[in-house]
């Protein structure tokens, strides 16, 4: 099983609503990985948790709160979202953020509008 | 701090040709990985070959081969035998291996591959 499963893959979502995103693997990976992506640009990243811990924070703004529950599970809790927040999220995951590292699994993502 | 270049922001190949996407890094690392990653219209970011910098030999996965030139800075991927299924934006990344660094991706600006039949 090399799948990285993000649910749900569309949501629209008023400037008003708190909503979740959500991520699961099941290959033993201990690094989880948010990503979010424009249109024709590459991923950027926003959150990596490590051994469930949170690890980077890249100067995300609060109305993105990440939270991983278990090894195999992240979510990322959206609240107050503004128009400009809409954009592809990605959800990745790997071996180990810390010492030896491979290559990272991603999801198909979540195209989130923000209305 | 690393940087990932594609300059090649769109390329296009005919169906059963080779096509050859560009990718040059800067980095000051000795130790590092190198990825080709494929994100079709389904959206989903699919490894495609991957290259450890300690390595001399290119790395090759069927179709697709790298031409890794180290000193050069230089990561380029040429795919063979083009099939339609190969259309699709294109992203090299690079990854440190320093110990102790937080190992995520830096990606270029991506290259979109068309095939025509």
């Amino acid at each position: 099983d090399t799948e990285v499963t993000q649910t749900p893959k569309h949501l629209v979502m008023g400037m008003t609503n708190k909503k979740s995103l959500k991520c699961e693997q099941h290959m033993g990976h201990r690094a989880m990985y948010w990503y979010k992506q424009k249109a024709k640009k590459p991923p950027e990243l926003m959150f990596v948790y490590s051994y469930e811990k949170l690890s980077i924070n890249e100067s995300v703004p609060s109305r993105f709160s990440p939270e991983c529950p278990n090894s195999s599970l992240l979510n990322l809790h959206l609240h107050a979202l503004q128009p400009e927040d809409s954009a592809l999220y990605l959800c990745a995951s790997s071996r180990a953020a810390w010492g030896q590292g491979v290559e990272a699994f991603f999801g198909q993502g979540t195209r989130l509008t923000v209305v | 701090a690393q940087t990932v270049t594609q300059s090649q922001p769109e390329m296009s190949v005919q169906e059963a040709e080779t096509v050859t996407l560009s990718c040059t890094y800067d980095t000051s690392e000795s130790d590092y990985y190198l990825f080709w990653y494929k994100q079709p219209p389904s959206r989903q970011m699919i490894l495609v070959i991957r290259q450890e910098a300690y390595k001399q030999q290119n790395a090759t996965e069927n179709r697709f081969s790298v031409n890794f030139q180290k000193a050069a800075k230089s990561f380029s991927l040429k795919i063979s035998d083009s099939q339609l299924g190969d259309a699709a934006m294109y992203f090299c990344a690079y990854r440190n291996d320093r110990s102790g660094s937080a190992r995520q991706l830096t990606f270029g600006s991506g290259t979109q591959l068309t095939v025509l039949p």
